[in-house]
């Protein structure tokens, strides 16, 4: 079971704008600013897109943006392309003792 | 170029080990913290271990503590994940990973991935 939650699945047409919640405690989430999102399509090893909230890694598209509000955080996808549609996680630092947790995921199609 | 690669994956039986091994390139191995994390079949990604940049610190997710041993040779750019007791619930695609803060102690998120190695265990 995650200590982070995210919806299972969010949708959206080509060219919209999707938004995919994370949502931790003050001991996650909400206490530190190392948010990262990571894409993962189907057979493949997932690819970090967001890292400390809000920064994009060398190479990611300008699409894909990073926020936070207390203990949630959320990732933002513009102009939705077929390419987007993928599985998608967060995670987050979580103290000493546990330094690292995963949200459950959410698939996002592209309709 | 950047580059993991994982190996010793394969097929066990319960309570018997297996040993993991991540081979390093293109980048300092001395730098980053480096973490272990696994993929059930159809499951989302778990968070396994990780140990700091300079070896100091390991933390294990409780799933594993007590069975699991990560550690690196900085002699060879490798990093390892010493499996023990491996239960049906250890089946996974294992991948190691690239913490993307560097000579830091607390994690940032994963920059680099290998392509996972498929431990499988099974009477």
């Amino acid at each position: 079971q995650s200590a982070l939650t995210q919806p299972a699945s969010v949708s959206g047409s080509p060219g919209q704008s999707i938004t995919i919640s994370c949502t931790g405690t003050s001991s996650d989430v909400g206490g530190y600013r190392y948010v990262s999102w990571f894409q993962q399509h189907p057979g493949k090893a997932p690819q970090l897109v967001i890292y400390d909230v809000s920064n994009r890694p060398s190479g990611v598209s300008y699409r894909f943006s990073g926020s936070k509000s207390g203990n949630t955080a959320s990732l933002t996808i513009s102009g939705l392309q077929a390419e987007d549609e993928a599985d998608y996680y967060c995670g987050s630092y979580a103290g000493s003792s546990t330094p690292f947790v995963f949200g459950p995921g959410t698939r996002v199609t592209v309709l | 170029q950047v580059q993991l690669v994982e190996s010793g994956g394969g097929v066990v039986q319960p309570g018997r080990s297996l040993r993991l091994s991540c081979a390093v390139s293109g980048f300092n191995f001395n730098s980053y913290g480096m973490h272990w994390v696994r993929q059930a079949p159809g499951k989302g990604l778990e968070w396994v271990a990780v140990i700091s940049f300079d070896g100091t610190n390991k933390n294990y997710a409780e799933s594993v503590k007590g069975r699991f041993t990560i550690s690196r040779d900085y002699s060879k750019n490798t990093l390892l994940l010493q499996m023990d007791s491996l239960r049906v619930e250890d089946t996974a695609v294992y991948f190691c990973a690239r913490d993307c803060g560097s000579y830091v102690y607390d994690y940032h998120g994963m920059d680099v991935w290998g392509q996972g190695t498929t431990v499988t265990v099974s009477s």
